[in-house]
């Protein structure tokens, strides 16, 4: 079947400019993630979606950073005034609910985000 | 402060031999060791995973191998093939956490030259 889906692909953009990134989860899957990964930090873990619950956003660096889930599903990740530092690729991976399957994270191919 | 430590950052082996990555870990509540392989360009890919309650799980030409009084597990790639070249990750998490949520180690690049 499908697999998670992020659009768009690459994202060039100046800073201080808004940009909103999007995420299509695996058909099913109730758990969503958002993390970042950068040359200097690695993957970092951003923000946690799950069924009609409260996001876990312990991971997002400021409060520029938001995200939201509509009919849980699609995740759009929007970073607000975006600053050079916030370049990086995006990464948006879902999980399956079921026993035994709930930690396996199936991450999207990334958004790259370039800030000039 | 670094929860999961990764190394080497890079390695080359020649082909048919066995590559091996390391990966030691400090929050002893974590109960769940993925590795993923990431290729240039694509997001990262299951590879194998592991509980603590094994010391060593085998598919295929990868095994991770556990060892939990020493916090520490790696990977083993048995007959390294060119097609092996990518960028792996250790990864854990916790199921206490509810979230689930990864933390990585910084990678390692993977060369295999034939």
């Amino acid at each position: 079947g499908a697999g998670v889906s992020q659009s768009p692909s690459n994202k060039v953009t100046e800073k201080g400019k808004d940009v909103e990134l999007r995420c299509d989860p695996i058909s099913g899957h109730t758990a969503l993630y958002w993390y970042r990964q950068s040359l200097g930090q690695g993957l970092e873990f951003l923000i946690y979606f799950q069924g009609n619950s409260a996001p876990d956003k312990s991971g997002l660096p400021s409060d520029r950073f938001s995200a939201e889930r509509t009919g849980g599903s699609v995740s759009t990740l929007t970073i607000q005034r975006t600053q050079q530092e916030d370049s990086a690729v995006y990464l948006c991976a879902s999980s399956p609910i079921n026993w035994g399957e709930q930690e396996t994270q199936y991450f999207g191919p990334g958004t790259r985000l370039l800030v000039l | 402060q670094q929860q999961v430590k990764q190394s080497p950052q890079s390695l080359i082996v020649q082909k048919g031999g066995i590559s091996i990555i390391n990966c030691a870990y400090e929050n002893t509540a974590f109960d769940y060791f993925p590795w993923y392989q990431q290729f240039p360009g694509k997001g990262p890919a299951l590879l194998i995973a592991i509980r603590p309650d094994v010391s060593e799980k085998k598919e295929g030409r990868f095994t991770i191998s556990f060892n939990k009084s020493a916090k520490q597990f790696s990977l083993h790639i048995m007959d390294s093939q060119p097609g092996d070249s990518a960028t792996y990750f250790c990864a854990a998490s916790s199921s206490g956490a509810g979230s689930y949520q990864l933390t990585f180690g910084k990678g390692t690049k993977l060369s295999v030259i034939p």
